[in-house]
């Protein structure tokens, strides 16, 4: 079964660092890998989706690269802003395994709340 | 263009009752999900549809059903609400061109469901 872990689950930098958002999935055998951003109250954005067969994937100041093999991803921000102060959450479409009923789904991390201080 | 829309934005229920959340989207996409998130916690698949007239149980499917009688709307039913269900419930969708081929999920703003 797939389990995806994201760290650090909180993070706190000043304006203008580039920083690192890393999250980790037991079972390599995906589909893709889809990084969201979550403001509070508020629903998800999508950010990057990640084939399986890419290595990575740009928006912006965004980086997001896939190693399948390792069972690893990482987001990349580069120069930033207060305005990127939010939750990010990293999910992998993988399955169906043995004894669901259901089929391939997204398997979410519990989130790395990032704060940029000005 | 509108994405995905859910109703209600909050909603209280009574342990015991039931109600429905509403969702829809406007991008003609084949995939529909539901998902709840609770406090501090990643999202967890309730149902889903791969399109009209298929639904299918995601990780947590008790307590809950779902129809899917057009492209557009997805609702979920909740009967007997237990404190348990109180959480927040995303709606989302995306276009699949086949079951290897998943396209970006797109998420509604949620519903805040409280039952006390």
């Amino acid at each position: 079964k797939q389990e995806v872990t994201q760290i650090p689950a909180a993070l706190s930098v000043p304006e203008g660092e580039n920083l690192v958002l890393n999250c980790s999935f037991t079972d390599s055998a995906i589909y893709n890998l889809q990084w969201f951003r979550q403001d509070p109250g508020k629903g998800l954005t999508s950010l990057l989706l990640i084939q399986s067969s890419q290595r990575e994937q740009t928006s912006g100041r965004l980086n997001a690269s896939l190693d399948k093999s390792s069972g690893r991803s990482t987001l990349y921000i580069a120069a930033s802003q207060p305005g990127d102060s939010a939750t990010y959450l990293c999910a992998v479409l993988s399955g169906p395994y043995t004894g669901e009923t259901s089929g391939s789904r997204l398997t979410f991390g519990e989130g790395t709340q990032l704060t940029v201080n000005p | 263009n509108a994405g995905v829309t859910q109703t209600p934005k909050f909603r209280i229920l009574k342990i015991g009752q039931s109600m429905t959340l509403q969702c829809t989207q406007d991008m003609n996409h084949n995939y529909m999900y539901w998902y709840r998130q609770d406090p501090g916690m990643g999202l967890k698949l309730i149902y889903y549809s791969v399109g009209a007239g298929i639904t299918d149980k995601g990780e947590v499917p008790n307590g809950y059903n779902v129809s899917r009688s057009t492209t557009e709307d997805f609702p979920l039913r909740l009967e007997l609400a237990a404190p348990s269900q109180t959480s927040v419930y995303f709606c989302a969708s995306s276009y699949a061109k086949s079951r290897d081929s998943r396209g970006e999920q797109y998420f509604g703003p949620g519903t805040r469901l409280t039952v006390t």
